[in-house]
């Protein structure tokens, strides 16, 4: 069966900072996957998404950056966290190809940036 | 664009009592459409998921069925329990540049009281 891990599970970090967080899936290959944020209080906005080693697209400009060095590791970066930055990462993964739409979360990133 | 507009929260209700989340949807074509749970502190988990018009999802006693003539995913439980409390985020997929990309409302937080 197929999981999906997150690290670290918390994180508190202070402004300018860097930031990294790692994603990996197992048990399935070439995955697509994504990254998304969820603010306090608010809904899911998709940051990222992969669909093979090293093609990120990006879905809003941001002070982030994603990378995919391999099939199944998927890693969200910033060289300077801003305050803004703060939020719960939720990092999601589904098949490839067009007949499964479904997409899988892992447990998520809980960042504090203060 | 495709969107997804739920209810908002919180919805507060007693245990055993029955639930509603209102969700209604815009988007070409055809989309699937799904319920994702998310419990306190951790990810998305997929409640339910319907692919198809009149198709009925239905998982743990919730239920919601695919309505085109009204673009509406309406999210049922006859009897709610405690344990049900969680936010409730409405999802419709669209498939775009080789992926399938999920549409999420803003979520509806329910909390069940005893």
């Amino acid at each position: 069966s197929q999981t999906i891990h997150q690290w670290p599970a918390t994180l508190v970090q202070p402004v300018g900072s860097p930031l990294s967080l790692e994603c990996t899936v197992e048990g399935t290959s070439n995955p697509n996957l994504y990254w998304y944020r969820q603010a306090a209080g608010r809904g899911l906005q998709l940051l990222f998404y992969s669909v093979g080693i090293g093609q990120i697209s990006s879905e809003v400009p941001q002070n982030l950056s994603a990378s995919r060095p391999q099939d199944r590791q998927f890693i969200l970066s910033s060289k300077k966290l801003l305050l803004s930055d703060s939020g719960f990462y939720l990092c999601a993964w589904s098949p490839s190809g067009r007949k499964s739409d479904e997409q899988f979360f892992g447990p998520g990133t809980r960042l504090t940036v203060l | 664009g495709d969107s997804v507009t739920q209810m908002e929260g919180p919805v507060t209700l007693s245990e055993e009592a029955f639930l509603t989340i209102n969700c209604t949807y815009t988007a070409t074509g055809y989309p699937s459409l799904f319920w994702y749970v998310q419990y306190p502190g951790e990810g998305l988990q997929l409640l339910l998921k319907a692919t198809k018009a009149d198709d009925k999802g239905s998982n743990k006693g919730f239920e919601a069925t695919y309505r085109k003539e009204t673009t509406s995913f309406h999210l049922e439980k006859g009897s709610v329990q405690v344990s049900d409390s969680a936010v409730y985020f409405c999802a419709l997929s669209a498939f775009s540049g080789g992926y399938n990309k999920l549409i999420f409302g803003a979520g509806t937080r329910l909390a069940v009281h005893p």
